[in-house]
């Protein structure tokens, strides 16, 4: 069976700071993947997705990046970090079955930039 | 802007009553999907109905499509505590390109009072 993990589940960084979150993906292979911000009481925001290994599409510009250096693995960073980059971030997988698009959502990563 | 938009924004009934939560769009789709988020988790996929269905059944869940007025609805019916959840739509828009990505509401807040 697929699992997809995320880490860290909680983390605090001051402004200005970097970020790293990881998001792997277990038991398939050549996934779709996604990163999404989720304010609190709201809804999901995709910020990227990516369909292969070094295939990254931006949703919406910021001082965010994703990178996806092996198969089943999204890297979600920044160089300094914003107030405004608090949320939590959810990764999440897919694989298209030629007429649909079910995704599958990791834990979260919950963020709080001070 | 945002496809998809649950209406209401929250709703709390008793255990034992039905719930019903309606999600809006506004371009054509392939299809529409239900997702659930306990608090601070991932988010779950419920069901899926395509764009040719109109009705569709899975447990106690209850998703009606109308593509002519571009909404769908959720019923739970008998509910209980442990739906206690947001509730969020989310759709796949129909054009070239774009099957890879699904587009989420804002969710309605469920709370099932025991």
């Amino acid at each position: 069976s697929q699992t997809i993990h995320q880490w860290p589940a909680t983390l605090v960084q001051p402004v200005g700071s970097p970020l790293s979150l990881e998001c792997t993906v277990e038991g398939t292979s050549n996934p779709n993947l996604y990163w999404y911000r989720q304010a609190a009481g709201r809804g999901l925001q995709l910020l990227f997705y990516s369909v292969g290994i070094g295939q990254i599409s931006s949703e919406v510009p910021q001082n965010l990046s994703a990178s996806r250096p092996q198969d089943r693995q999204f890297i979600l960073s920044s160089k300094k970090l914003l107030l405004s980059d608090s949320g939590f971030y959810l990764c999440a997988w897919s694989r298209w079955e030629g007429s649909y698009n079910e995704q599958f959502f990791g834990p979260g990563t919950r963020l709080t930039v001070l | 802007s945002q496809q998809g938009e649950e209406d209401p924004q929250a709703l709390s009934i008793q255990e034992g009553e039905n719930a019903t939560m309606n999600c809006s769009y506004k371009t054509s789709i392939n299809n529409l999907q239900w997702y659930r988020q306990n608090s601070g988790r991932g988010l779950v996929h419920l069901i899926l109905i395509r764009s040719n269905e109109r009705e569709k059944h899975s447990g106690r869940l209850r998703v009606t499509l109308d593509t002519s007025k571009k909404s769908s609805s959720l019923l739970i019916t008998a509910s209980r505590a442990a739906d206690t959840a947001s509730y969020f739509c989310a759709t796949d828009a129909n054009y070239q390109g774009s099957n890879y990505k699904l587009t989420f509401g804002k969710g309605t807040l469920l709370t099932v009072n025991p």
